[in-house]
């Protein structure tokens, strides 16, 4: 596709729900990027890949956080029994490699929110 | 809490004059990037500048960068309208065998017609 795409783009929940996020990345990309932004603050950095492997959980907030990426290419972030804390627009960027001076390309964002 | 601050937090200029936005940060880094934000949608990337560099110009952009101080300041000359937006630093560092990025909190300016 011509850029980064996310789905879906809003997530009404109740607590204690799953949901499921989804990113397709510029085609060729080979590092991709989740970011949790809530209203009106920075970007919080969750996990980044590096083809399928992401060698660095920390950033995840909790074990209810997941995130995996397959073929290289999309990437799926789930939360398991969402809470209302969890309610923020979720980013997700593709860059050719960490560091390219061309940066990292952002999706639009999903807005989750938790009810 | 977040490694990167900008400030100011909000800045409201006139069109025409210039726009200076600046960003502090706490470790070492390898790269230092500015983005723009409309509208709580997705960020558009705006310059990248090495640690090894100092000062870096794209169109009315122009971006300078102390390690010494782990700082970078974004000044946008000649503003429009149009440059209405946030925007944010980003750091990255590379350390066990990762990547990791930190954004600033983000400088929210109004270009007033």
């Amino acid at each position: 596709g011509a850029g980064v795409s996310q789905s879906p783009s809003n997530k009404v929940t109740e607590k204690g729900k799953d949901v499921e996020l989804r990113c397709d990345p510029i085609s060729g990309h080979t590092a991709l990027y989740w970011y949790r932004q809530s209203l009106g603050q920075g970007l919080e950095f969750l996990i980044y890949f590096q083809g399928n492997s992401a060698p660095d959980k920390s950033g995840l907030p909790s074990d209810r956080f997941s995130a995996e990426r397959t073929g290289g290419s999309v990437s799926t972030l789930t939360i398991q029994r969402t809470q209302q804390e969890d309610s923020a627009v979720y980013l997700c960027a593709s860059s050719t490699r960490s560091g390219t001076p061309s940066g990292q390309f952002f999706g639009p964002g999903t807005r989750l929110t938790v009810l | 809490s977040q490694q990167g601050e900008e400030d100011p937090q909000a800045l409201s200029i006139q069109e025409g004059e210039n726009a200076t936005m600046n960003c502090s940060y706490k470790t070492s880094i390898n790269n230092l990037q500015w983005y723009r934000q409309n509208s709580g949608r997705g960020l558009v990337h705006l310059i990248l500048i090495r640690s090894n560099e100092r000062e870096k110009h794209s169109g009315r952009l122009r971006v300078t960068l102390d390690t010494s101080k782990k700082s970078s300041s974004l000044l946008i000359t000649a503003s429009r309208a149009a440059d209405t937006a946030s925007y944010f630093c980003a750091t990255d560092r590379f350390t066990s065998g990762t990547y990791k990025y930190i954004f600033g909190t983000g400088t929210r300016l109004k270009v007033l017609a």
